[in-house]
C-alpha cells in the first residue's frame, strides 16, 4: 500500500484560477512533509516543507496546509499562471531512515494550466 | 555550475547491455541520493551515499544495480544486463549535510530506454 497518496491524479484549470491538490500519508512517526514542483524533463524542485508542529506554510502563490492528526496535506495554489502546469508531489521523511534524508515520494498531481 | 548536472540526458540501450549514469553533484555536497521514477510515477529511492560511503542500498531492486561514489564527489550508477523493466528515469540528488530536514537539489535525470 503506497504510503503516501495523492488526489486528484490530473487536473486542468483555466489561468488565473485557484486549486487545491490532496495528500494523504500514513508514514509514522512523521518527521516533515514537503511539496515539489516537478516540470516535465527536470529533477523536482522543493516549494514548501513542513515540520509536524506546523500547519501552514507559504511560497509565494502556493500554500500549503498540514493536519498531523488526520495526516492530510493540500497544496492551495492561487491565481494560477501558465507556468504552474507541472506535477506535484507531495514527500514524506522515511523516519526509520537512520538519520539521513531518506524521502518517501507520492505519485503527484499533473497539473494543466490552460489559457 | 550551479546545480546537479547529470549524463548522459538520454540512454537507449538494447536488452542485455550494460549501461552507467553519472551523477555530478553540487560541489561540497555531503549527501548523494539515487531515485527511480517510473513513468506517472514519484520518484523512488535506491541508494544513499555520505561522502564515499554507500550508507544505505536498500533500494537498489537487484543485484545487477551498482552504485559508487569512490571520491565522495561524483557517483556513477551502473545497470548490468539491463531489462525492460529497467526502463525509467534515474534522478540524482545531493543535500549540502547529512540528517533529516536538509533540502535534496536535484539533477534533471538520465531517461533511460531499454528496447
Amino acid at each position: 500500500k503506497n504510503q503516501v497518496e495523492q488526489s486528484p491524479q490530473s487536473l486542468i484549470i483555466l489561468e488565473g484560477k485557484n486549486c487545491t491538490l490532496q495528500c494523504n500519508y500514513t508514514v509514522s512517526p512523521f518527521s516533515n512533509l514537503r511539496w515539489y514542483k516537478q516540470d516535465t524533463g527536470r529533477g523536482p524542485v522543493s516549494l514548501t516543507i513542513m515540520t509536524f508542529s506546523e500547519n501552514t506554510k507559504s511560497n509565494g502563490r502556493y500554500t500549503a496546509t498540514l493536519d498531523a492528526d488526520t495526516k492530510q496535506s493540500s497544496l492551495h495554489i492561487t491565481a494560477s499562471q501558465l507556468s504552474d502546469s507541472a506535477s506535484y508531489i507531495c514527500v514524506v521523511t522515511d523516519p526509520f531512515s537512520g538519520g539521513y534524508n531518506k524521502l518517501i515520494f507520492g505519485a503527484g498531481t499533473r497539473l494543466a494550466v490552460h489559457p | 555550475g550551479a546545480g546537479v548536472s547529470q549524463s548522459p540526458r538520454y540512454k537507449v540501450a538494447k536488452r542485455g547491455q550494460d549501461v552507467a549514469l553519472r551523477c555530478d553533484p553540487i560541489s561540497g555536497h555531503v549527501s548523494l541520493f539515487w531515485y527511480q521514477q517510473a513513468l506517472g510515477q514519484g520518484p523512488e529511492f535506491l541508494t544513499y551515499f555520505q561522502n564515499e560511503a554507500q550508507l544505505d542500498k536498500s533500494g537498489l531492486p537487484s543485484d545487477r544495480f551498482f552504485a559508487e561514489r569512490p571520491e565522495g564527489s561524483v557517483s556513477t550508477l551502473k545497470i548490468q544486463r539491463t531489462q525492460q523493466e529497467d526502463s525509467a528515469v534515474y534522478l540524482c540528488a545531493s543535500s549540502p549535510v547529512a540528517g533529516v530536514g536538509n533540502e535534496q537539489f536535484f539533477g534533471p535525470g538520465t531517461r533511460l530506454t531499454v528496447l
